[in-house]
């Protein structure tokens, strides 16, 4: 099956500063790579996700790059704000079937003033 | 629209006791899940479905049961409690189109098992 490496696992940073987060999958045939952040006692929500068919994309202060041949993608966030402080995922599946995911251990991200 | 909903938010078992997580999406999405969220292992899959009558194991679905009878209910039972089933239970729910997919999770149920 899947498995799906995340480092680090914790990450701090200074507020203005960028953050990287990176993980490496083992399926090839993976085609569907979602970020998800978790707030302390909050579900999951997606701030971003990439198709295999895409190598890099952006929604504002976030950015997604995927490398299929290395099989390893990562999330940047640039000009980080405390509200950024969070615990990230990073996941991979099948874009057919977005809720069957395998999940990476989470990365903390603490953005202090 | 409430999205998916779960019930209970917090429950405490003691160990040999049975129970059923409840979850409902109103998305008529195809596709839903349980994952179980423990301390630095990030989410691991334990059932799945894609349809109504359908349902699939995950990586870890020992001690956990699910039927999926209709689109909208996708329940978890507990057969017989352990202390290390205590974890955090999201169920999910997803949609597949062609131009895109999310899954789209719940509020989360908070097991404690004695």
């Amino acid at each position: 099956g899947e498995n799906v490496e995340q480092h680090p696992s914790t990450l701090s940073v200074q507020e203005g500063d960028s953050a990287v987060i990176k993980c490496t999958y083992s399926d090839s045939a993976s085609n569907y790579f979602p970020w998800y952040k978790q707030e302390l006692g909050k579900r999951p929500q997606l701030i971003i996700d990439i198709r295999s068919n895409v190598g890099e994309k952006k929604d504002q202060r976030i950015a997604v790059t995927l490398n299929k041949t290395a099989k390893h993608f990562s999330l940047h966030i640039t000009e980080t704000q405390p509200e950024d402080s969070a615990v990230y995922f990073c996941a991979a599946g099948y874009t057919g079937t977005a809720s069957k995911l395998t999940f990476g251990t989470g990365t903390r991200l603490q953005v202090t003033l | 629209n409430a999205g998916v909903t779960q019930t209970p938010k917090f429950q405490v078992l003691k160990t040999g006791q049975s129970m059923t997580l409840q979850c409902a999406q109103d998305m008529n999405h195809e596709y839903m899940s349980w994952y179980r969220q423990d301390p630095g292992m990030g989410l691991r899959l334990i059932h799945y479905s894609v349809g109504a009558g359908i349902t699939d194991q995950g990586e870890v679905p020992n001690g956990y049961n699910v039927s999926r009878s209709t689109t909208e209910d996708f329940p978890l039972r507990l057969l017989s409690a352990a202390p290390s089933q205590t974890s955090v239970y999201f169920c999910a729910s997803s949609y597949s189109t062609n131009w895109g997919t999310e899954a789209f999770f719940g509020q989360g149920t908070r097991l404690t098992v004695v």
